[in-house]
């Protein structure tokens, strides 16, 4: 139940395309859902978050959608670039786990020039 | 500054071998972790210290051993480490622990290597 379901695990987009990456979880006491960026050699870097109460968050080119009776989260690149090429983890985390961010497995984003 | 600095960038050790990796942030936060990360999985938290004490060990094996000296340092001392040991180790932080919804800022890690 403390699982956080990542697909893809890899996923390759023209650039231009528009990059989506699924998220599931079971646990309904999560209430944050990050999305870290990791591009090799580095620590995972926050991209963008959400909370619950919000169907949907737009950061620039980056948009979290988000399905509270689904369970369901998503990320959305539009207009992909080479530079957005990375590894990207959904999580969720809740106030009563304190500091656990449960990760999701991780999905490899390539840009194709 | 939201940076978090860690050093060595790499380290090759020896099964027999103590060292220490050190993490600094001088951003005012009391929450501080350490992470394990193997190739293409995600980070791993090992030991999460809140105002300067330990907060939670994730049933990590002795020969990881956490300090905290002052609210802006962490390190992580290594002693007689095995080949699966191998792998980035990964400090964040935050200004509080993290299910407040606090954002985590990592390190670019300690590729470590145990031979």
């Amino acid at each position: 139940q403390q699982q956080v379901k990542q697909s893809p695990q890899s996923l390759i987009v023209q650039k231009g395309g528009i990059s989506i990456i699924n998220c599931a979880y079971e646990n309904t006491a999560f209430d944050y859902f990050p999305w870290y960026q990791q591009f090799p050699g580095k620590g995972p870097a926050l991209l963008i978050a959400i909370r619950p109460d919000v169907s949907e968050k737009k950061e620039g080119r980056f948009t979290i959608s988000f399905n509270k009776s689904a369970k369901q989260f998503s990320l959305h690149i539009m207009d992909s670039q080479p530079g957005d090429s990375a590894t990207y983890f959904c999580a969720a985390s809740s106030y009563s786990s304190a500091s656990k961010i449960i990760f999701g497995s991780g999905t490899r984003l390539s840009i194709r020039p | 500054d939201t940076e978090v600095t860690q050093t060595p960038k790499h380290l090759v050790m020896g099964m027999t071998n103590k060292k220490s990796l050190k993490c600094e942030q001088h951003m005012g936060h009391r929450a501080m972790y350490w992470y394990k990360q193997k190739a293409k999985k995600p980070p791993e938290l090992m030991f999460v210290y809140s105002y300067e004490k330990l907060s939670i060990n994730e049933s990590v094996p002795s020969r990881f051993s956490p300090e905290c000296p002052n609210s802006s340092l962490l390190n992580l001392h290594l002693h007689a480490l095995q080949p699966e040991d191998s792998a980035l180790y990964l400090c964040a932080s935050s200004q509080r622990l993290a299910g407040a919804q606090e954002t985590q800022y990592f390190g670019p890690g300690t590729r470590l290597l145990v031979l």
